[in-house]
C-alpha cells in the first residue's frame, strides 16, 4: 500500500507570502492529485499530473518521479486561499486500477490580511 | 461542469438505526467511490464501484454495504449505526482510465450517531 506523507501539516502565512507544501510517497504511481477542501466544504480538485509541472493562476503543482515527491506552490498567497490541501495518489497498477486513491493526511493553511 | 451530490449535508441517527446515504452524480461517470474522513486519519475509502451491481471493498468496508442499480446513483449502507461511525461522509466520481482520471467530490454528509 502506499504512503503519502504531507509537511507541514499546520501552516500559516501573512498575505502576499509564497507558500509550499510538500507531498511524498512511497511506491510507484500513475498520477498525483492536488485538492483543497474550504471549512464545512466540499472537495476540489485542483491538479491532476504525472510528471512535470502545471500551473493555474497563482498555484503551481510539480512533481518529481524519480525522487517521489511532489510540490503545491501559491504565489502572492491571500486569506481566500485559507484551506486544507490534500495530496493523494493513484497507484500504478498493471490492469485497471479503477483510480483508487490514497490520501495524505492534508495541510491546514491559514493566511492572515 | 460536473456535479456530484449527496442526500443530506447533516444527519442524525440514533445507534441500531439503518442508515441510507445517496449519491448521485450527471456525468455518466462509470466509477464511484465512499470515503469518510475523520481527524487526524484523512480520508478513507470504504467501497468503491466501477460499474451498475459492481462493488469492491476499500480499506475501511466492515460495518457498511453499498448498492449501485443505476450507473448514475451509489448508496452507502449503515446496516446497524454505532457511534465510531460518526464521521464526514464523501462520495466521488470518476471516469474509467487506468487512475489517471480526476475525481469529483460531493458536498460531503456529516453523520452524527447518538
Amino acid at each position: 500500500k502506499n504512503e503519502v506523507e504531507q509537511s507541514p501539516q499546520n501552516l500559516t502565512a501573512q498575505e502576499g507570502e509564497f507558500i509550499t507544501i510538500n507531498c511524498s510517497y512511497s511506491v510507484g504511481i500513475s498520477a498525483l492529485h492536488w485538492l483543497q477542501q474550504h471549512p464545512g466544504g466540499g472537495i476540489v480538485s485542483l491538479f491532476m499530473l504525472s510528471s512535470g509541472k502545471k500551473k493555474h493562476g497563482r498555484l503551481i503543482a510539480t512533481i518529481n518521479i524519480q525522487e517521489k515527491h511532489s510540490s503545491l506552490h501559491i504565489t502572492a498567497s491571500h486569506p481566500r486561499d485559507s484551506a486544507v490541501y490534500i495530496c493523494a495518489v493513484s497507484d500504478r497498477a498493471g490492469g485497471t486500477s479503477y483510480g483508487k486513491l490514497t490520501f495524505g493526511q492534508g495541510t491546514i493553511l491559514t493566511v492572515h490580511p | 461542469d460536473v456535479k456530484v451530490t449527496q442526500s443530506s449535508r447533516y444527519l442524525v441517527k440514533r445507534t441500531g438505526e439503518k442508515v441510507f446515504l445517496e449519491c448521485v452524480q450527471d456525468m455518466d461517470h462509470e466509477n464511484m467511490f465512499w470515503y469518510r474522513q475523520d481527524p487526524g486519519l484523512g480520508l478513507r475509502l470504504i467501497y468503491f464501484s466501477y460499474d451498475v451491481k459492481m462493488k469492491e471493498k476499500g480499506d475501511i468496508p466492515e460495518g457498511y454495504s453499498v448498492s449501485r442499480e443505476k450507473k448514475e446513483r451509489f448508496s452507502l449502507i449503515l446496516e446497524s449505526a454505532s457511534t465510531n461511525q460518526t464521521s464526514m461522509y464523501l462520495c466521488a466520481s470518476s471516469l474509467l482510465g487506468q487512475g489517471r482520471r480526476e475525481q469529483y467530490f460531493g458536498p460531503g454528509t456529516r453523520l452524527t450517531v447518538t
